[in-house]
């Protein structure tokens, strides 16, 4: 069945450590999103990729990086930058002909 | 203030009760998500519509283009539709989603 894996389900991770969360898809999707989901806050867009060697900085991008060498592949890092990692993070994909969206069972990161 | 706001934050029903959640925005959109968060995290996309009325099951979404309004209502609730139901706008590229920041329903049997 097609859809987003996104591994870890849950990372723990020591302060000052940078740590990668990893997403993939098997839709042949083009776009893929990464967002952060902090407690009593909607979903915040993290960056976001259309195309493969391209991406682009959402509403929260400092302390984060990613890297879309592969279609099926969009990873963020969670630099040691990020004021404050601890958080839900969630994938996506999207079809742009369809407009529909996809999304991953999200990564939970605590940093201690 | 937020571009998509949601009501309410929580709602307790008893099993069999037909349920609301209201969904006002702000911005331009070309389409609007109604997508279902579990306790464990994952989120399901339940509706994308930008018109009119859709229906799955016991679910049913609706939009209001020019009052800017969009309704989920669950007829015969089930405890199984316990979940967070959130609300999402998308412009015209689709690479902006504005999120509500979504109502939490308990469903007692």
């Amino acid at each position: 069945d097609g859809g987003i894996t996104q591994s870890p389900k849950y990372l723990f991770r020591k302060e000052g450590q940078n740590v990668t969360l990893s997403c993939e898809q098997n839709l042949n999707h083009d776009a893929m999103y990464w967002y952060r989901q902090d407690p009593g806050q909607g979903l915040r867009l993290i960056y976001y990729s259309q195309i493969v060697n391209d991406f682009q900085k959402g509403d929260i991008a400092e302390g984060y990086s990613v890297s879309r060498e592969k279609k099926e592949s969009f990873p963020l890092t969670v630099t040691s930058a990020q004021k404050n990692p601890t958080a839900f993070y969630l994938c996506a994909s999207r079809d742009p002909g369809r407009r529909g969206y996809t999304f991953g069972s999200g990564t939970r990161l605590t940093v201690v | 203030k937020n571009e998509v706001e949601q009501s309410p934050q929580n709602l307790t029903a008893q099993e069999g009760e037909f349920i609301t959640i209201n969904c006002s925005y702000s911005v331009g959109i070309s389409a609007l998500h109604w997508l279902q968060q579990h306790p464990g995290g994952g989120i399901v996309s339940l509706f994308m519509l930008s018109s009119g009325k859709k229906k799955h099951g016991r679910l049913i979404a609706t939009i209001n283009i020019q009052e800017k309004h969009s309704s989920l209502h669950i007829t015969a609730s089930h405890p199984r539709d316990s979940a967070v139901y959130i609300c999402a706008a998308t412009e015209d590229t689709g690479n902006q989603f504005y999120f509500g920041t979504g109502t939490s329903l308990t469903v007692i049997p």
